[in-house]
C-alpha cells in the first residue's frame, strides 16, 4: 500500500521565523510531488510541486526533494500568521496511478505574531 | 494557477432525496477529475477518479450506485449523491488534471447537509 506520511503537528513558529514541513513516501517510483494549503473549512490550494531532485524556490517557499531517501520538504521563509494552516503533502506513485494523487494527513502549522 | 469552480458552494436536503455537484474547468481542459470527501478534521478521501468520455473508477468501499459520476467534456463532472442520509453529509471536493502536465487545482468545494 502506497503511503505518505506527515508529522501532525501542530507546528508552532514565531513570525518572521523559518517553517519547515516534512513528508516521506512508501512508494520509490513515485515522480511528482505536490505541496498543498489548506485553510480551514475550505479546499487544498496548490502551493509548488516538484518532480526533480533537489531544491525548487518559489517566492517564500523552497521544495527540496530527495529521492533517494523518499523525502520530501517544504520550507517557508519569513512566516505569517496567514500561513497558518494544514500543509498536505501529495504524491503521484508509479504504475500507472491515473495521476491519483495519495495524500499525507497533512501537517497544521501555526505562526504565532 | 488555474481555475476550478464548484456549484453548489453549499446544499441542504432531506433524507431520501438526491443533489448533483458540477465540477468545472474554467480555464483548462481536464481529461481527469477526482472527487473528494472530507468529514471535519479529517483528511481528504478519494471517492473515485473520473475520466472523459468513459466509466468513473471508484476506490474501495465507495458505492458507485450511489455516488453517480459523469464526466462527458473535457470542462465539466457531475457528481450525483443518491438517496443521501444524514451520513452523507459533508465536504465534498472536485479537482481536475490539467492534460498538459500533472498538476491538480481543486474546486472551492461543496458542503453537504443532509437532514
Amino acid at each position: 500500500q502506497k503511503e505518505v506520511e506527515q508529522n501532525s503537528g501542530p507546528l508552532s513558529v514565531p513570525e518572521g521565523a523559518i517553517a519547515s514541513l516534512n513528508c516521506t513516501y512508501s512508494d520509490r517510483g513515485s515522480q511528482s510531488f505536490f505541496w498543498y494549503r489548506q485553510y480551514s473549512g475550505k479546499s487544498p490550494e496548490l502551493i509548488m510541486f516538484i518532480y526533480s531532485n533537489g531544491d525548487k524556490e518559489d517566492g517564500r517557499f523552497t521544495a527540496q526533494l530527495n529521492k533517494a531517501s523518499q523525502y520530501v520538504s517544504l520550507l517557508i521563509r519569513d512566516s505569517q500568521p496567514s500561513d497558518s494552516a494544514t500543509y498536505l503533502c501529495a504524491v503521484i506513485g508509479s504504475g500507472g496511478s491515473n495521476y491519483k494523487l495519495t495524500f499525507g494527513k497533512g501537517t497544521l502549522l501555526t505562526v504565532n505574531p | 494557477g488555474a481555475v476550478v469552480s464548484q456549484h453548489p458552494s453549499w446544499v441542504i436536503c432531506k433524507s431520501g432525496t438526491s443533489v448533483k455537484i458540477e465540477c468545472r474547468s474554467l480555464d483548462f481542459q481536464a481529461t481527469t477529475m477526482f472527487w473528494y470527501r472530507q468529514f471535519p478534521k479529517q483528511s481528504l478521501m478519494l471517492m473515485a477518479t473520473s475520466n472523459e468520455g468513459s466509466k468513473a473508477t471508484y476506490e474501495q468501499g465507495v458505492e458507485k450506485d450511489k455516488f453517480l459520476i459523469n464526466h462527458a467534456s473535457l470542462t465539466l463532472s457531475t457528481l450525483t449523491v443518491t438517496s443521501a442520509h444524514p451520513e452523507d453529509s459533508s465536504f465534498y471536493i472536485c479537482s481536475a488534471r490539467d492534460y498538459r502536465n500533472n498538476e491538480q487545482f481543486f474546486g472551492p468545494g461543496t458542503r453537504l447537509t443532509v437532514l
